[in-house]
């Protein structure tokens, strides 16, 4: 059961253009959202994150929106680079018993960002 | 660097021996976690450990892993009797558990492959 879904194994964009990430979450008790990028051989670095009480998280580029109500969440980079290049993973936590901040991820989204 | 440290980065074994991993995590932070990820998909959670408290196993650490965190500070995964769909990179995360959800920081991960 797969709780958080990116169905877009894949995405081109070109330099300076808007690069979207999706992300569908369908378990309620989610409450933390996060955005994990990774360059290959390297371990996710933290991009950005945001509670469910916010529906937007703004941070230079990066901006994330939340909509609850449709269980999704989304990426926006502005401008891309072409050193975005790389997967990104939505991630979510909730206190849902067991290990508080426990991460579950998603399948990710490899991004190609054009010069 | 500070950073989250792991070792060894690469490990090719033969299937039915045995392997250990250590993960040294950010000082002072009290919660470390291990994932694994296989090939297409995201982090996976195995466990988590709250100072030196191991206080939730995933289903998919099955008998033949253990791990330890003695004194809080560094771990160990240790794989026993290795099967081949134990390879994986195994990935280590720390964070300092202040808030209610503070965001994980990753080690760039062991890469395990068993022959």
């Amino acid at each position: 059961d797969q709780q958080v879904k990116q169905n877009s194994p894949s995405l081109s964009v070109q330099e300076g253009r808007i690069s979207i990430l999706n992300c569908d979450y369908t378990n309620s008790m989610f409450d933390y959202f996060l955005w994990y990028k990774k360059y290959p051989a390297e371990g996710p670095t933290f991009l950005i994150s945001i509670s469910s009480i916010k529906d937007k998280n703004e941070d230079g580029r990066f901006t994330v929106f939340l909509n609850k109500s449709a269980k999704h969440l989304s990426l926006h980079i502005v401008p891309s680079q072409p050193g975005d290049s790389a997967v990104y993973f939505c991630a979510a936590t909730g206190n849902y018993g067991g290990a508080t901040n426990k991460l579950i991820f998603g399948t990710g989204t490899l991004l190609a960002v054009q010069p | 660097d500070t950073g989250v440290s792991q070792n060894p980065r690469h490990k090719i074994t033969k299937r039915g021996q045995n392997v250990t991993f250590r993960c040294d995590p950010i000082s002072e932070h009290n919660r470390l976690y291990w994932y694994r990820q296989t090939l297409g998909q995201g982090p996976e959670f195995l466990t988590y450990f709250q100072n030196e408290a191991q206080l939730e196993k995933s289903r998919l650490l099955s008998d033949r892993f253990s791990a330890e965190r003695p004194k809080g500070s560094f771990s160990t995964l240790e794989i026993q009797r290795t099967e081949q769909g134990d390879s994986a990179m195994y990935l280590c995360a720390s964070s300092l558990g202040v808030g209610p959800y503070n965001e994980q920081f990753f080690g760039p991960g062991t890469r395990l492959t068993v022959l």
